[in-house]
């Protein structure tokens, strides 16, 4: 069965600090998709980055960066200079993928809830 | 673009009551997803709908059920509500599905509230 544990329940950080959420996940598929969510109070989830199982490669998007390391099943997510407006909801998530091409849908940690303080 | 709406926002209803919630997906979309959050069990998958017909469900009782129209709206319904399934309902919608990785946009919910 998959799972997706997000051990830091609640980080709160000065802003412009660095700040890294953790991600680990369990699967025994060898093709899966991660991603990255970010909840704010209004309620929807918005999408952040996707990586495919086969893709380890790190992702920079302007303060944003991912480390996906296969051997530690790991997909952690780091904010550089972090702003008040990161204060939000994080959610980790997997989806794995059938030899058919469907899915289940997607399994998500418990989240990291992110305070960025002036 | 318009994005993913969920109809109502907000609901509350009482014990024994049956609801209708409803999703209307981006404009192209063919799966739409319905997740149940709450502070105990967080997000939870629920049911994924992609040309109208149930694709996957999560573990859930038989009394949470959907559909999908062929404009690929979508409804979820729950009977016999219990104190449980106060919670927020998402919506999820994408292109092709789960199954294919792509990027699913989320509405903002309805906020349930069974008392």
């Amino acid at each position: 069965a998959q799972k997706v544990t997000q051990a830091q329940t609640e980080i709160s950080v000065v802003e412009k600090e660095d700040v890294t959420l953790d991600c680990v996940y369990e699967t025994r598929d060898t093709t899966y998709y991660l991603f990255w969510y970010k909840q704010p109070p209004s309620g929807e989830l918005v999408f952040l980055i996707r990586r495919n199982s086969f893709d380890e490669q790190n992702e920079i998007s302007g303060r944003y960066s991912w480390n996906f390391q296969k051997s530690t099943s790991s997909f952690n997510f780091t904010i550089t200079a972090s702003q008040v407006v990161d204060s939000a909801v994080y959610f980790c998530a997997l989806s794995e993928v059938y030899s058919g091409g469907g899915a289940d849908g997607l399994t998500f940690g418990k989240g990291t809830h992110l305070i960025i303080q002036p | 673009k318009a994005g993913v709406t969920q109809t109502p926002r907000y609901l509350i209803k009482t014990r024994g009551q049956q609801v209708t919630l409803s999703c209307s997906p981006i404009s192209g979309h063919r799966s739409v997803s319905w997740y149940q959050q709450t502070p105990g069990q967080g997000l939870q998958f629920l049911f994924e709908y992609f040309s109208e017909t149930q694709r996957n469900k999560g573990n859930f009782p038989g009394r949470f059920s959907g559909r999908q129209f062929s404009n690929s709206r979508s409804e979820m319904n729950v009977s016999t509500l219990e104190l449980g399934d106060s919670a927020l309902y998402l919506c999820a919608s994408s292109l092709s599905g789960q199954g294919a990785g792509t990027e699913a946009f989320f509405g903002q919910g309805t906020r349930l509230t069974v008392v």
